[in-house]
């Protein structure tokens, strides 16, 4: 079954401090990988996206993953967290069909402490 | 970037009414929309596929009946929550990916807040 496992449900870390958030999936075919990030009442903002090549992809607002097949992981990372990074965060995988939702993870919640 | 406009961000009303969300592609065409539904706290659980110019696809459980799409353009879905309960309240957040373009990720909608009163 195609699924996608964030198993951290809440993370707290200190302003300044490095932030790994994970990721596990499972599925059939190559996947295309994304991470998106809600604020409160919010939709969802693309943060970064893995379709092929390097391994190691960089975002938006200084974050980065690296995807491994080995693992079938797909880590997020940032060296350094804001107060302003504090907010909920989706793994999601899919196809790359335009015609065929994503599939996502339950969410991580990041607060940031000062 | 690819932008998919929402609307309304969030809408009160009563028991027994129904209540209309537009989904609009604002700079590529999508032939297939997708709706989420996500309770607090919760990821976002997918209720449907809207595809241009035919049904659309429901996911298991949820009631076609209740919620209504229509998927008229290539451009526009609509979700409409019939005889809305207190139970409907939720967050719906629509979704859609450029159909001319490979590579590319889902763009989601600012989000719909339904209270049902």
């Amino acid at each position: 079954a195609q699924s996608v496992t964030q198993p951290d449900i809440h993370i707290t870390v200190s302003e300044g401090a490095s932030l790994e958030l994970r990721c596990n999936y499972s599925y059939g075919a190559t996947p295309y990988l994304f991470w998106y990030v809600q604020s409160p009442g919010q939709g969802l903002q693309l943060l970064l996206k893995y379709f092929s090549g390097d391994t190691l992809v960089q975002g938006i607002k200084g974050f980065e993953a690296e995807f491994k097949r080995s693992q079938s992981s797909f880590n997020l990372r940032k060296p350094s967290v804001h107060w302003s990074d504090a907010a909920e965060y989706f793994c999601a995988v899919g196809p790359n069909q335009a015609g065929t939702a994503l599939i996502f993870g339950k969410g991580t919640t990041l607060s940031v402490s000062s | 970037g690819a932008v998919v406009s929402q609307h309304p961000s969030w809408v009160i009303c009563k028991s027994g009414t129904s209540v209309k969300i537009e989904c609009r592609s604002l700079d590529f065409q999508a032939t297939t929309m997708f709706w989420y539904r996500q309770f607090p706290k919760q990821s976002l659980m997918l209720m449907a596929t809207s595809n241009e110019g035919s049904k659309a696809t429901y996911e298991q459980g949820v009631e076609k009946d209740k919620f209504l799409i229509n998927h008229a353009s290539l451009t526009l879905s609509t979700l409409t929550v019939t005889s809305a309960h207190p139970e409907d309240s939720s967050f719906y957040i629509c979704s859609a990916r450029d159909s001319m373009t490979v590579n590319t990720e889902a763009f989601f909608g600012q989000g719909t807040r339904l209270t049902v009163v």
